[in-house]
């Protein structure tokens, strides 16, 4: 089975800090994703990745950024926390088939508050 | 950019009764993924559709892609309390470029 661990459940911080959630996955996929959850809006994409040292910005990366060094982990980085990235995170994996479909693979997300 | 949509947004059913999600795409897609995500937890991969028209069952659930390949159904037959949650469908408008989530539909179900 994919077992795709995401460092904290939930994580409580201050307006300014420097926050880094984590996600590791162990089925050597080579895609990441990084998601954000909000009530009424779905699930919105922040960074992605297809390679080792490889991202790409999703629909939503203003505020975060992302660190990919080595295939299993792909971290997320919010420089300096603010209220509105309070939020449920959740890190993804997947890998493409020989036709370029793919199914992703959801840990089990961090609730992430910030006052 | 693409978009997915879906309707409803929230539905309350009592047990026993049936409920459809609909899905909308504002481009072709090359495939449609339903996902569930029960309260409190993550989202879990249920099913993929690849054919125009494609029909496919898993038990009390059925699966429709369109003949367009720009719109999807997920039918439950006699809702039960278990099946509550919000269900995403997903989609590429091609192979090997990322899914793009609809909404979801949030299920609630009561006894």
């Amino acid at each position: 089975d994919v077992k795709v661990t995401q460092s904290s459940r939930y994580l409580v911080k201050r307006t300014g800090e420097k926050v880094f959630l984590e996600c590791v996955q162990d089925m050597d996929h080579e895609n990441m994703f990084w998601y954000r959850q909000d009530p009424g809006l779905g699930l919105r994409l922040i960074y992605f990745s297809y390679d080792v040292k490889m991202k790409e910005k999703g629909d939503i990366p203003e505020g975060y950024s992302v660190s990919r060094e080595k295939k299993e982990r792909f971290s997320l980085i919010l420089e300096s926390a603010s209220t509105n990235q309070t939020s449920m995170y959740l890190c993804a994996s997947s890998l493409w088939d020989a036709s370029g479909k793919e199914t992703q693979y959801f840990g089990p997300g961090t609730r992430l508050l910030v006052l | 950019g693409q978009q997915v949509m879906q309707i409803p947004q929230y539905q309350h059913v009592q047990e026993g009764e049936d409920f459809t999600t609909y899905c909308n795409s504002s481009t072709t897609l090359s495939n449609i993924q339903w996902y569930k995500q029960r309260p409190g937890g993550h989202p879990v991969f249920l099913i993929q559709l690849v054919k125009s028209g494609e029909v496919k069952k898993q038990k009390r659930l059925t699966f429709q892609f369109g003949e367009a390949k720009k719109n999807s159904s997920l039918h439950i037959t006699a809702t039960q309390t278990t099946d509550v949650g919000t269900y995403f469908c997903a989609g590429p408008e091609s192979g090997y470029s990322t899914l793009t989530f609809g909404k979801g539909t949030m299920l609630l179900v009561s006894p």
